[in-house]
């Protein structure tokens, strides 16, 4: 069956700009994580979603990111006026049961900002 | 802030050898996994080990948890080139947190 797929699979932005990352998790998975991972590091939590609703945005390092998940389903992480420090890899996660449990991963998004 | 620490951080092993891995962690937990990453691939759930089992078996993997030394690890038996790969413990606080990663341990097997 289809795994979580992420969009596009590189971006790269000029400092300053705008991008939106998407996110189409595994049908019918309840829980949806967004994780950051720069070079050589383990990922980061960033924020967590069960169906629409956005239960945790502890991670999230500035407002200057910003993730929605409208439906339930298909969820958009949005960087506004990148900087360089935002260059990284934006994974993103589903889980069929609310909560961290077995978690499935997108391929996700390398993210370089000149 | 990532709360595991995965050692070593790099491993080089021939294929045939076994691979351990280790994982430290701070908190009290409620369970811990595994996952592996490719290189520039996405992470794969390997096992998760609840903080009141102390080991767990998954065909080549065998995972073990100590809680009173708050660490856990992971062994591959007769490892193969395709093993190669990054390696990273994550815990879960209580059942509705997120994972928190350690930084991995990259595994070198040599065919």
């Amino acid at each position: 069956g289809a795994g979580v797929s992420q969009s596009p699979r590189y971006k790269v932005a000029k400092r300053g700009q705008d991008v939106a990352l998407r996110c189409d998790p595994i049908s019918g998975h309840v829980s949806l994580f967004w994780y950051q991972q720069a070079l050589g590091q383990g990922p980061e939590f960033l924020t967590y979603f069960q169906n629409e609703a956005q239960l945790d945005k502890s991670g999230l390092p500035s407002d200057r990111f910003f993730a929605e998940r409208p439906e339930g389903s298909v969820s958009t992480l949005k960087i506004q006026r990148t900087q360089q420090e935002d260059s990284a890899v934006y994974l993103c996660a589903s889980s069929l049961r609310r909560g961290s449990y077995e978690q499935y991963f997108g391929p996700g998004t390398r993210l370089t900002v000149t | 802030s990532q709360q595991g620490e995965e050692d070593p951080q790099a491993l080089s092993i021939q294929e045939g050898e076994n691979a351990t891995m280790n994982c430290s962690y701070k908190t009290s937990i409620n369970n811990l996994q595994w996952y592996r990453q490719n290189s520039g691939r996405g992470l794969v759930h390997l096992i998760l080990i609840r903080s009141n089992e102390r080991e767990k078996h998954s065909g080549r993997l065998r995972v073990t948890l100590d809680t009173s030394k708050k660490s856990s690890s992971l062994l591959i038996t007769a490892s193969r080139a395709a093993d190669t790969a990054s390696y990273f413990c994550a815990t879960v606080n209580s059942g509705n947190t997120p994972l928190v990663f350690g930084k991995g341990t990259r595994l070198s097997v040599i065919a």
